[in-house]
């Protein structure tokens, strides 16, 4: 299993600043993972990391709001930019497992809860 | 479009009371069906994973089952450290969570 550090683990923001969540692996990955819980929704995709390559983003999910970077095999950055009370949710980075490459099986952090004011 | 619906949304035991929770799935060409357990505060942790019907995996007290269209997570005798929200996740074209079931288990 990965071992996931996220920072911050929460943090209270004020409207129309920016907040970056940093993500550090305890071992080489390919892809990294970043996906936001709403409160009572499911899980959702933002975007897949790959070091030395532009985030690929889902649908709905843009990079001037979402801003990522993956300097190297270990860690990746996602940035919350501009921030309304409509991004208050928790923010999660994930990595699959050795054994799941391609699948569903993945490891996450404790992640990040945002709160907007 | 995948979908995932997970019922019930929430559910109370008593400890000792053994229940199941279902995912009921839509899905072109599933690649795979995945059960975690989320604790409050906490990233979800995965548990199973399922590929085709009439599969089963069991973890202490845990058993995952898979048909066509759904999926069961079989409780038996739950302890209070059981309570969690659970959550399954199918994978097609692209992984797809559903929304999850909150378990809480009174001593």
């Amino acid at each position: 299993s990965a071992v996931i550090s996220q920072k911050p683990s929460r943090d209270i923001c004020q409207r129309g600043t920016s907040l970056t969540i940093q993500c550090q692996v305890d071992s080489q990955v390919t892809m990294m993972f970043w996906y936001r819980q709403q409160p009572g929704q499911s899980l959702t995709l933002i975007a897949t990391a790959n070091q030395g390559s532009e985030a690929t983003y889902e649908s709905g999910f843009v990079i001037d709001k979402f801003p990522i970077s993956r300097p190297n095999l270990t860690f990746s950055t996602l940035t919350v930019s501009n921030m309304s009370p409509e991004d208050s949710s928790i923010y999660l980075c994930s990595v699959e497992g050795r054994t799941g490459v391609g699948t569903g099986e993945l490891f996450f952090g404790e992640g990040s809860r945002l709160t907007v004011l | 479009e995948d979908q995932v619906t997970q019922s019930p949304e929430a559910l109370r035991l008593q400890e000792g009371e053994s229940s199941s929770l279902n995912c009921s799935y839509t899905v072109s060409g599933l690649r795979g069906l995945f059960w975690y357990r989320q604790d409050p505060g906490k990233g979800p942790e995965f548990l199973f994973t399922l590929y085709s019907a009439g599969e089963e995996k069991e973890k202490e007290r845990l058993k995952a089952t898979l048909t066509k269209k759904e999926s069961f997570l079989h409780i038996t005798a739950p302890k209070p450290e059981d309570s969690a929200t659970y959550l399954c996740a199918v994978k097609g074209s692209r992984l797809t969570f559903g929304e999850g079931t909150q378990l809480t288990v009174n001593p």
